[in-house]
């Protein structure tokens, strides 16, 4: 069956660092991927998202490509807030079944 | 504001017992997915509806049910509760239903079976 993967937090950054949460998947066919963010006490709120290979989705100055060939949606933001500090879901989509599938999600905390 | 509503907040309970918890989807989508994220196990799909019609069917127990009423809200019915069922249950909606129509989150209620 479809699966996500992330990779492990907790992530621990300074203010203004560089963020890459790490993401592959399995799945057959030619599925969408998103990142999902759930801050504290809240439900999770879409990030971004792609909808096939070599698509970019970006949002609030974080981006993830989707690639095919490494079945890979890594997101990255190049200097991240104290107020991005929440979990991040990579999660995907297939074209023949009707549920999303989320990876563990990854926890990040930015201090200040 | 996702727009989505979700009733209780909060909800403990003892052992043995049953609970209904409630969605409001947002206004004009079609589709409710149920979702249960514990810490262990993370968010889990367990059931989704469109237009009042079980879509699919996820890693939802047989102690537990869901239905989706002409207003389009959705119950979500918890029956003989273990201790191993507190988790928070997600309630979200979309448009459509499919791919193309990403998913919108409530913001959950916290379910605690002493």
């Amino acid at each position: 069956g479809n699966s996500v993967t992330q990779m492990e937090g907790p992530v621990t950054l300074s203010e203004e660092a560089f963020l890459t949460i790490n993401c592959t998947y399995t799945a057959t066919g030619y599925p969408s991927l998103f990142w999902y963010v759930q801050y504290p006490g809240e439900g999770l709120q879409l990030l971004l998202k792609a909808t096939k290979a070599d698509d970019k989705g970006s949002n609030k100055g974080f981006e993830a490509t989707y690639r095919k060939e490494t079945t890979s949606f890594h997101l990255e933001k190049g200097s991240v807030q104290v107020s991005d500090s929440a979990v991040y879901f990579c999660a995907l989509a297939d074209n023949y079944g009707q549920n999303f599938v989320f990876g563990p999600g990854t926890r990040l905390s930015v201090l200040p | 504001d996702s727009g989505v509503t979700q009733t209780p907040k909060h909800l403990i309970t003892a052992t043995g017992q049953r609970v209904t918890l409630r969605c409001s989807p947002r206004s004009g989508d079609l589709s409710v997915y149920w979702y249960q994220q514990s810490l262990d196990q993370g968010l889990q799909f367990l059931i989704q509806y469109y237009n009042g019609e079980e879509r699919a069917k996820g890693n939802i127990l047989e102690r537990f049910s869901a239905q989706q009423f002409p207003d389009l809200h959705s119950e979500l019915n918890l029956s003989s509760l273990e201790l191993g069922d507190s988790a928070l249950y997600f309630c979200a909606s979309s448009v459509t239903g499919t791919v193309n129509s990403p998913l919108h989150f409530g913001n959950g209620t916290r379910l605690t079976v002493t």
